[in-house]
């Protein structure tokens, strides 16, 4: 079962712009992570944020998690065509599995 | 170390036939996770192993559906007899212990026609 689902499940913008995407979860959470799949390749991961964190930035990420809403959301800054891929969240329900939701697809034109 | 690698990359196969996906590891990571993607479904959970022993498979569709690890370093996935609408991406992904964090292979394509 899915436990995080993403929001929107399509985006696309302009190279330059921002992209935000959100993901919404179920039951409580030690952590949330983002992935990123290219095309026909497998996920990597992007980040990982706490329960007890509300952002966390990396490079141009920045992500937010907000618990008492059970959401998160993944913001790219400054988008780059190399952006184009899809973004998974994944929760772990309180134990190590991840699980992961639909996923964002994002495409940046150049 | 080269990644979680699996094998093969893309297999056809006819209905009925049985078809077996392989996992090698990273070495020393504790879980090993199946998961299968579809458009329809997006990624699903299908088993997990700790250590080498499975953990719950309450993903796994059907009986034809079975997994193995006989040791730290290869598992698995096998469908006997396999349908079309197994058609999929399957991938294997593990991690190490006390992290969340998974570490995905590129995949298997399975196409049953």
């Amino acid at each position: 079962s899915q436990q995080g689902e993403e929001d929107p499940q399509a985006l696309s913008i302009q190279e330059g712009e921002n992209a935000t995407m959100n993901c919404s979860y179920k039951t409580s959470i030690n952590n949330l992570q983002w992935y990123r799949q290219n095309s026909g390749r497998g996920l990597v991961h992007l980040i990982l944020i706490r329960s007890n964190e509300r952002e966390k930035h990396s490079g141009r990420l920045r992500v937010t998690l907000d618990t008492s809403k059970k959401s998160s959301s993944l913001l790219i800054t400054a988008s780059r065509a190399a952006d184009t891929a899809s973004y998974f969240c994944a929760t772990d329900e309180g134990s190590y599995i991840p699980t992961f939701g639909r996923g964002t697809s994002l495409i940046v034109h150049p | 170390d080269a990644g979680v690698i699996q094998s093969p990359r893309h297999e056809v196969t006819e209905m009925g036939q049985e078809v077996t996906l392989r996992c090698k590891p990273i070495s020393g990571h504790d879980y090993l996770f199946w998961y299968r993607q579809t458009m329809m479904r997006g990624l699903e959970l299908l088993i997990y192993f700790n250590n080498n022993v499975p953990i719950d498979d309450s993903g796994m569709p059907e009986d034809r559906f079975s997994a193995k690890m006989p040791n730290a370093s290869f598992s698995t996935l096998k469908i006997q007899p396999s349908e079309p609408r197994d058609s999929a991406v399957y991938f294997c992904a593990t991690s190490p212990a006390g992290s969340t964090e998974a570490f995905f292979g590129q995949g298997t394509r399975l196409t049953v026609v």
